[in-house]
C-alpha cells in the first residue's frame, strides 16, 4: 500500500499570503489528523477529520482551517501568514477515528514564511 | 490535563549496548501510550503502543517498551543499539473524546548511537 502523501513538500510564502497544503491518506483510512512541528513548541495537534467532519480542533487561531473530501483526502489552509507559522506540517491517517488507532504520518510539508 | 514528559533531550549510546529512552506521563484514567520515531526530513513512524494487557510491549525494529503504572512511566528500550537507530524519538499519549481524539507528544529525545 502506498503511504500517506503530502504536497507540496516545500513551500516558501510571504507574510500576509495564504497557503493550502494537501494530504492523501493511506487507502482505506478514513481519519486524517494534522500536526504542526516547530523546534520551540514541538508537535502540536491542529485538527482531526473523519467522514468529512472536523471531530477535534487544537488550540490554534481561526486562520488555520481544514477540510476533508469524500475520498478522505484532506487539505489545510492557513490565511494571513505570520512568520511564526513557519513549521513542518504533518498529516497522519488512521483506520478509525480517535487517537487510540495507530497514526501513519506523511513526510510533511516544510513551510517557510518570509 | 494530560501530558507527556521526556526528561532527556539527548541520549548517547555505543553500538551494541542496550538503550533506554525515558517517558513519563500524566493522565486521568487509563492511558493509551505510543512511541514514534522520526528520521531526518521524514515524518513520524509508529513503533509501538500500549492500550492494555502485558506491561512489556514489543514493537518494530527490535524495540520494546515497559509500562509502569505506579511510576507513570513508559520507557522505550532495545537490548542492542544499532547506528541506524540514531533518530528523534517521541512518546505520546492519546486523548480520547466522544468523537475522535488527538495525540499529545513529548518534546522528543535525540538518540545518537556511535560505532
Amino acid at each position: 500500500k502506498a503511504g500517506v502523501t503530502q504536497t507540496p513538500r516545500y513551500l516558501i510564502k510571504t507574510r500576509g499570503q495564504q497557503v493550502t497544503l494537501s494530504c492523501s491518506p493511506i487507502s482505506g483510512h478514513r481519519s486524517v489528523s494534522w500536526y504542526q512541528q516547530t523546534p520551540g513548541q514541538g508537535l502540536q495537534f491542529l485538527f482531526e477529520y473523519f467522514s468529512e467532519t472536523q471531530r477535534n480542533k487544537g488550540n490554534f487561531p481561526g486562520r488555520f482551517s481544514g477540510r476533508q473530501f469524500s475520498n478522505s483526502r484532506s487539505e489545510m489552509n492557513v490565511s494571513t501568514l505570520e512568520l511564526g507559522d513557519s513549521a513542518l506540517y504533518l498529516c497522519a491517517s488512521s483506520l478509525g477515528q480517535g487517537a487510540s488507532y495507530e497514526q501513519y504520518f506523511g513526510p510533511g510539508t516544510r513551510l517557510t514564511v518570509t | 490535563a494530560q501530558s507527556v514528559a521526556q526528561p532527556e533531550d539527548q541520549v548517547n549510546v555505543a553500538e551494541g549496548n542496550p538503550l533506554t529512552v525515558k517517558c513519563t506521563y500524566s493522565v486521568s484514567g487509563n492511558p493509551y501510550l505510543f512511541w514514534y520515531v522520526q528520521y531526518p526530513n521524514r515524518g513520524l513512524q509508529f513503533l509501538l503502543k500500549y492500550i492494555t494487557g502485558d506491561n512489556l510491549v514489543k514493537g518494530s525494529y527490535g524495540f520494546e517498551a515497559e509500562f509502569n503504572k505506579s511510576q507513570t512511566s513508559f520507557h522505550l528500550k532495545k537490548p542492542s543499539a544499532l547506528v541506524s537507530d540514531s533518530a528523534l524519538y517521541f512518546c505520546a499519549v492519546a486523548m480520547i473524546y466522544n468523537q475522535g481524539g488527538k495525540l499529545i507528544f513529548g518534546q522528543g529525545t535525540e538518540l545518537s548511537v556511535k560505532p
